[in-house]
């Protein structure tokens, strides 16, 4: 069974400035898609970015951007100039994609703090 | 984006009763739906997946009898929770994927359930 581990429950950076938050997860497939979703307190469950295995290129969304490492199990999201509406939950997400609709197995989440 | 609703938001009941929580997909068909449930300050846990016409497929350890699934129409889901105690007190989140793209989640902005 696939796991996803984020070992950092709590992060705080300053306005404006640049933090990654880390994910690593476990799984003996080859095809499969990695994401990281945002919960603001509204919980409403938000994409931030996705990416998908095969590809080696690291996907990027405007300040977001992500460190993917296939062999290292390792997929790093960081944010630069951070902004104060950065704050929330952030989830790293795994999905198989050989088997058609499967759902996501999450990580523990990193609650994000933005300092003015 | 696609929107996903669901109704209740907020739901009190008391303990032994059954209380039904709606999964809609408002602009777009979804063949499949999943329902997730968040603890507090908790990561989401897949409990199952739906898809339209067929009965649902449960995590392990996810009692079928206690949360009722179904799939009645490429816009709706709904989730039962029977006899319910308050262990079930929880945040539930579905999600839903359309015809188009089986690799984006659209989440609904989640129900809590109390039960006293």
């Amino acid at each position: 069974a696939q796991t996803v581990t984020q070992s950092q429950p709590e992060m705080s950076v300053q306005e404006a400035e640049t933090v990654t938050l880390s994910c690593t997860y476990d799984t003996s497939e080859s095809d499969y898609y990695l994401f990281w979703y945002k919960q603001p307190p509204s919980r409403q469950m938000i994409l931030v970015i996705r990416q998908e295995a095969y590809k080696q290129q690291n996907a990027t969304e405007n300040r977001f951007s992500v460190n993917f490492q296939k062999a290292a199990k390792s997929f790093s999201l960081k944010i630069s100039d951070s902004q104060l509406g950065d704050a929330a939950m952030y989830f790293c997400a795994y999905r198989y994609s050989g088997g058609g609709a499967d759902g996501l197995t999450f990580g523990k989440g990193t609650h994000l703090i933005i300092q003015p | 984006g696609a929107v996903v609703s669901q109704h209740p938001s907020r739901v009190i009941c008391k303990s032994g009763t059954s209380v039904k929580i709606e999964c809609r997909s408002l602009d777009f068909q979804a063949t499949t739906m999943f329902w997730y449930r968040q603890f507090p300050k908790k990561s989401l846990m897949l409990m199952a997946t739906s898809n339209e016409g067929s009965k649902a497929t449960y995590e392990q350890g996810v009692e079928k009898d206690k949360f009722l699934i179904n799939h009645a129409s490429l816009t709706l889901s709904t989730l039962t929770v029977t006899s319910a105690h308050p262990e079930d007190s929880s945040f539930y989140i579905c999600s839903a994927i359309g015809l188009a793209d089986y690799n984006e989640q659209f989440f609904g902005p989640g129900t809590r359930l109390t039960v006293l």
